[in-house]
């Protein structure tokens, strides 16, 4: 079993809308849970941590973790072109060591 | 967060040779990692660079294939030998955010896209 999974892409959206992106790991025991943004033939780009159940907000991006299903989710709201990059779902797996899920692929359509 | 500088940016190289990349961060830093990311692949963990001892390698991984070092707190180099066409990859050097709650957070260099024919 893959320690982080997240949903299959490619995910297309038009411009405007909701880009919802889904994660799963294994480690119950993890605490700290990334998303990164990473441009074609860029370097990954952090731009959301999270470590409490719940939400956060940032702008216009929105992390959920529920630690008891062992789930994080990225929400990007009124989704822009310039949005369109992979993400990947990072989680600290002890020692501060982070495991990265394959990533998906987002298409904002204009 | 830190600024990360890794050279070469980008190398083309031949079957059998070694290169080495380097990693220059602009603030002492304590954890630094290295990572690959293979065409089309997410990142996988190669080693953790220890100050003034021997690297801690991932699953997968030794030594005598990816040599690091890590002099001081502000510099690090993998050293890819034997090159093989399957190390074509982009090797990305990370440095672990400086807060006081040491969160995990992980800042990445520009990454060094090796090419190997």
């Amino acid at each position: 079993q893959k320690e982080v999974e997240q949903n299959s892409g490619p995910l297309s959206v038009p411009e405007g809308a909701i880009a919802s992106l889904n994660c799963t790991y294994s480690d119950r025991g993890s605490q700290s849970f990334f998303w990164y943004r990473q441009y074609s033939g860029k370097s990954p780009e952090l731009i959301m941590s999270i470590y409490s159940n719940g939400d956060k907000e940032d702008g216009r991006f929105t992390a959920q973790l529920n630690k008891a299903s062992q789930y994080v989710s990225l929400l990007i709201r009124d989704s822009q072109p310039s949005d369109s990059a992979t993400y990947l779902c990072a989680v600290n797996m002890g020692d501060y060591k982070l495991s990265f899920g394959a990533g998906t692929t987002v298409t904002v359509r204009a | 967060s830190a600024v990360i500088s890794q050279k070469p940016s980008r190398d083309i190289c031949q079957r059998g040779t070694s290169l080495t990349i380097q990693c220059q961060v602009d603030s002492q830093v304590t954890m630094m990692f290295w990572y690959r990311q293979q065409p089309g692949q997410s990142l996988t963990l190669i080693a953790t660079a220890n100050q003034g001892s021997e690297a801690t390698y991932e699953s997968g991984f030794v030594i005598d294939k990816f040599p690091i070092s890590r002099p001081n707190l502000t510099f690090s180099t993998l050293t890819v030998s034997n090159m093989s066409p399957e190390d074509s990859s982009i090797y990305l050097c990370s440095v672990m955010a400086s807060t006081g709650r040491n969160t995990g957070e992980l800042f990445f260099g520009e990454g060094s896209r090796l090419t190997v024919l």
